[in-house]
């Protein structure tokens, strides 16, 4: 039982490069969320998906994208970085209203 | 908006001695609320939740908490910190018909002193 798994693990990108961030999980639950972590600004919530085919922004979506690929996997895109995206991204899931399993981040680094 | 409060951006403490990090929220409906904890370069471990019933609440590495509605708040304490609670903590409240959403606070850093 793997958990919340990311990929990649680290990422130096250029701006302007898009990329595309993975994050599975095998707990059977139907809620995931996508966060950003900065210095002094706790976890911002980016985007989420309370179940199979449906997302919704949540208080940072602007610059990305997401897609519930099936109740499994849940993917952040990054059309076009910019310096600002500089961050360390979080994948997380929950069932309803219980504990939110987060992955082990992916660390983003954009030049 | 909902917001979560955490006062002490840094607290730093001796090993052995007791420990409180503190934690306000500001909801209009009946909250739900954890505490996890991030240690250097790692994701985020739960440590405790309360979603209703006894108002204080045990979680793992011998932290508890204690919700405390007329206050707001829901602060985490340890009897007797070890080196090894070094770490960022993190307060985070839901509530009930909030999307599963989560809020979070933005962390208390620990320093342990030997």
């Amino acid at each position: 039982n793997a958990g919340v798994t990311q990929t990649p693990k680290f990422q130096v990108l250029k701006t302007g490069q898009s990329m595309t961030l993975q994050c599975a999980q095998d707990m059977n639950h139907n809620s995931m969320y996508w966060y950003r972590q900065d210095p002094g600004m706790g976890l911002r919530l980016i985007y989420y998906s309370a179940s199979e085919g449906t997302t919704d922004k949540g208080e940072v979506p602007n610059g990305y994208n997401v897609s519930r690929l099936n109740k499994r996997e849940f993917s952040l895109r990054l059309e076009s970085a910019a310096p600002s995206q500089t961050s360390v991204y979080f994948c997380a899931s929950t069932q309803y209203q219980e504990t939110q399993y987060f992955g082990p981040g992916t660390r983003l680094l954009v030049l | 908006a909902q917001s979560v409060t955490q006062p002490d951006i840094h607290i730093t403490v001796s090993e052995g001695a007791s420990l409180e990090l503190r934690c306000n929220y500001s909801y209009g409906a009946t909250p739900y609320l954890f505490w996890y904890v991030q240690s250097p370069g790692q994701g985020l471990q739960l440590l405790l939740k309360y979603f209703s019933g006894d108002t204080l609440v045990q979680g793992i590495k011998g932290f508890e908490a204690e919700f405390k509605r007329s206050q707001s708040s829901f602060n985490l304490r340890k009897p007797s910190v070890h080196w090894s609670d070094a770490a960022e903590y993190f307060c985070a409240v839901g509530f009930t018909g909030g999307g599963n959403k989560l809020t979070f606070g933005t962390g208390t850093q620990l320093k342990v002193e030997l």
